[in-house]
Parts: C-alpha cells; structure tokens; sequence
C-alpha cells in the first residue's frame, strides 16, 4: 500500500508570495491533516478535512488555507508569505476500515524556505 | 485544552543499554496516547499507542505505560540500536478526530556505539 505522500519535497519562496502545497493521503483514507513543524514550536496543527469538508481547524491565520477534493487529496496554501511561515509542513491522513481513527500517517513533508 | 510535555529534550546512551522517555498530560479525559519516531528527513512515524484502559504494552524492544492517576506515560526502548537513533515525539488525545491529538515537544535520542 502506497503511503502518504507530498509534493513538492522542498520549496523557496519569497515574501509576500503565495504557495500551494499538496497531500494525497493512503488509499481509503478519508482524514487529512496538516501540521506545521518548526524548531522552536514543534509540532502544530493546521487543519483537519473529511470527506471534503474542513472539520476542525487550529489557531492560524486566516492566510493559511486548505481544501479537499473527492478523491480525498488535500492541497493547502499559504498567502502573502511571511519570513516566518519557513516550516516543514506535513500532511498525515487517517481512518480507514482496519483502522481506529486517531492513527495518523505521515508524509515526508514540504520543506518550505521564506526568503 | 490538553497540555503535553515531554523529558528529556535530548538523551544519549550506550548501544545495548535501555532508553525512557517520560510525558504528562493534564487532561485526564485524554484517553489514547501514541508515540511517533521521526528520523533524519522523515516524517514522523507511529511506532506503538496504548489507550487508557491498559496499563502497558509491548512491542518486541518497545514497551510503553500509562499511569492515569498521575496522568502520565513512558516509552521504553531496551537493547539499544544506532537505528534507533531519532526525534521521539509522545502525544494524547481525547476525542476519536486526528485533530485533537496535542504533541510533546520532542527528545532527540542519540545511540552512542
């Protein structure tokens, strides 16, 4: 079974630009999850969708948004990038038939550089 | 909400000596409580969970506790391995959602050969 698995692997931007990163989860997951990860705060939760619908959402502002299309890929986008947003983001999916809900799978991230 | 830590930050120990990582949780309706290894380039990766009607469970060297009364929970890596060098994150949860799972901050466990 394929695992979870996000493009592109690294990104630079500069700031005020905008970016798109995408997740397409494990075959017959339905939950997407993103996280922020960063030295200082470690892991942080984005946002959650299900069955296209985001269905919960952390503190973040509104310049970080998501969505999810029918085939349960996931892409999430940043606007007006800040130095700040320079991050590893990682996309996790969960929930299927042979497994509990709570068990996330991770990708390998999108290493993203604000310059 | 749930507040998780997690000790040491970093840990160093010999090849073939035991290793513990200690987390506590302050949300005593958390009820399933996971642990991710996540290596150099990687994406963190479960490697054991345990929910809060058992006390311990073992994986082959893995092993992790729960104390429900004193809120927390211990990962045990015995017969340390240079594989098995990597960033342990311990993390609780309360609600059957992916979102709702609040993780420690991280102990970076180096195996000296």
């Amino acid at each position: 079974k394929a695992g979870v698995t996000q493009t592109p692997r690294y990104l630079i931007k500069t700031r005020g630009q905008q970016v798109t990163l995408s997740c397409s989860p494990i075959s017959g997951h339905r939950s997407v999850s993103w996280y922020q990860q960063t030295p200082g705060q470690g892991l942080q939760f984005l946002f959650e969708y299900f069955s296209e619908t985001q269905r919960n959402k952390g503190n973040f502002p509104g310049r970080f948004s998501g969505r999810q299309f029918s085939n349960s890929r996931s892409e999430m986008n940043v606007s007006t990038l800040e130095l700040g947003d320079s991050a590893l983001y990682l996309c996790a999916s969960s929930g299927s038939l042979d497994n509990l809900g709570e068990k996330l799978f991770f990708g390998s991230g999108t290493q993203l550089s604000v310059l | 909400g749930e507040n998780v830590e997690q000790h040491p930050s970093t840990l160093s120990v010999q090849e073939g000596d035991s290793a513990v990582i200690k987390c506590t949780y302050s949300d005593s309706a958390s009820n399933y409580f996971p642990w991710y290894k996540q290596e150099l380039g990687k994406g963190p990766q479960l490697i054991i969970d345990i929910r809060s009607n058992v006390g311990e469970k073992k994986d082959q060297r893995i092993a992790v506790t729960l104390n429900k009364t004193a809120k927390h929970f211990s990962l045990h890596i015995t017969e340390t391995q240079p594989e098995d060098s990597a960033v342990y994150f311990c993390a609780a949860s309360d609600d059957s959602s992916a979102s709702k799972i609040i993780f420690g901050s991280g102990t970076r466990l180096s195996i000296r050969p």
